[in-house]
């Protein structure tokens, strides 16, 4: 069966400082990745979506990038945080010939 | 689209009743639709879905509605359950998509 994993689940981080939150994906191959962000109360805005090793889309223009280096691993990054980077982070997946996107446990960033 | 700046609505019931749940879509070419239940702190998980040839779908304790013709979504929960206390999106996509569009969510409490 199908997993995905996501982490870290937590962090605190300063303004300004780096981030790097990892996603995974078990039992398939060739899925389509996406990173969600999630504000307290709110819905969800699709940040990145890849389809590919090395293929990324960028959805919002922002401080945050993500890298597809391996087929089933999807990495969510920022060179310098700002206050409004905090929220919750969610990796997705969708793979083989459907269409239903599954989502990740979720990642809370704290930006203090 | 996805409304992300705007605060969920919120559906409160009694422990027992059924609750309804509402989303409307705006692509008339979308031809699969997701519920997706979220408890805090974690992230959404499927519920159940249904495919535009068909205007009803039960599964546990839960059936969803489609109008095509209104492009109209709902959710029912039977006898629902403080359990069920959590925020719900639909999600719509269309043909090949690997975007699915999710609505704004809907917060349901329940009263025991």
């Amino acid at each position: 069966s199908q997993t995905i994993h996501q982490w870290p689940a937590t962090l605190v981080q300063p303004v300004g400082s780096p981030l790097s939150l990892e996603c995974t994906v078990e039992g398939t191959s060739n899925p389509n990745l996406y990173w969600y962000r999630q504000a307290a109360g709110r819905g969800l805005q699709l940040l990145f979506y890849s389809v590919g090793i090395g293929q990324i889309s960028s959805e919002v223009p922002q401080n945050l990038s993500a890298s597809r280096p391996q087929d089933r691993q999807f990495i969510l990054s920022s060179k310098k945080l700002l206050l409004s980077d905090s929220g919750f982070y969610l990796c997705a997946w969708i793979g083989g010939a459907g269409n239903t996107i599954y989502f990740g446990e979720g990642s809370w960033l704290t930006v203090v | 689209g996805e409304s992300v700046g705007l605060h969920l609505p919120t559906l409160s019931v009694q422990e027992g009743d059924n609750s309804i749940i509402n989303c409307a879509y705006s692509n008339s070419a979308s031809d699969y639709f997701i519920w997706y239940k979220q408890e805090s702190g974690k992230g959404p998980q499927f519920i159940i879905d249904i495919r535009s040839n068909m205007d009803k779908r039960q599964g546990q304790r839960v059936t969803v509605l489609l109008n095509k013709t209104v492009k109209h979504l709902s959710l029912q929960i039977a006898a629902t359950q403080p359990g069920d206390s959590a925020v719900y999106f639909c999600a719509e996509s269309e043909g090949g998509s690997y975007i699915p569009t999710f609505g704004r969510g809907t917060s349901l409490i329940v009263h025991p």
